[in-house]
């Protein structure tokens, strides 16, 4: 069940700040997080894994709602190089431990001078 | 290696034509996964595997498609028959443990065209 992110897309000018949702219908176990700029691979951001749990990377942090199963990650005083597309990915358990990440759409972020 | 491989970085194909892809993880790491991820749009997931044992192909589109990863290692993903909508950016990834838990590294992709 992929999961849902909002906004689509979102402009930003630098300094300003911007929440991006990720919410699903099934429960959660764990969300990650990644940012794709144009013509490249996804990078690793950071996983949230269990309720409640935030985590912070530089100024781009994410919180995780097990019980709505949802998350959200936070990027204030936004920075030109925070441009490109954000995923988030999520994981339920499985038989055998581990489950294939279903990522979202995207969320496309552009910040302007 | 230093990061995920994937070869080639360009593939055109003539339509009915079987296509491998091939992924060089990074060393070490437990688990690997096929994507494919079209324009504007987030990875979906295909298969993956945990050693040389194929976890999970219920990602697979069809019985066109199929995947192994012998000794553990390098994998390659086989489109026997290829269609023009099979066309798509096939991403490979690996992680150095249990997917679900740690960080999955990506390769920069083979970017398959199908004419």
């Amino acid at each position: 069940q992929q999961p849902v992110q909002s906004p689509q897309a979102v402009i930003l000018r630098e300094g300003e700040d911007a929440v991006i949702n990720c919410s699903s219908s099934k429960a959660l176990y764990s969300v990650h997080w990644y940012r794709q700029k144009h013509g490249e691979a996804p990078v690793f951001l950071m996983i949230l894994l269990k309720g409640g749990e935030q985590k912070g990377h530089e100024k781009i942090s994410a919180s995780f709602n097990e019980k709505k199963q949802q998350s959200s990650l936070y990027l204030t005083a936004s920075q030109l190089s925070y441009s490109g597309t954000y995923f988030c990915g999520t994981g339920r358990r499985q038989n055998s431990g581990n489950t294939p990440l279903v990522f979202g759409k995207g969320t496309r972020l552009s910040v302007i001078a | 290696g230093a990061g995920v491989s994937q070869s080639p970085r360009y593939k055109v194909t003539k339509r009915g034509q079987d296509v491998a892809l091939r992924c060089d993880p990074i060393s070490g790491h437990v688990s690997l996964y096929w994507y494919r991820q079209a324009l504007g749009q987030g990875p979906e997931f295909l298969t993956y595997f945990n050693y040389e044992a194929q976890q999970d192909k219920s990602g697979l589109p069809n019985d066109r498609f199929s995947a192994e990863r012998p000794e553990g290692s390098i994998s390659t993903l086989t489109i026997q028959r290829t269609e023009q909508r099979d066309s798509a950016m096939y991403r490979c990834a690996s992680s150095p443990a249990r997917g679900d838990v740690t960080e999955a590294f990506f390769g920069q992709g083979t970017r398959l065209t199908v004419v």
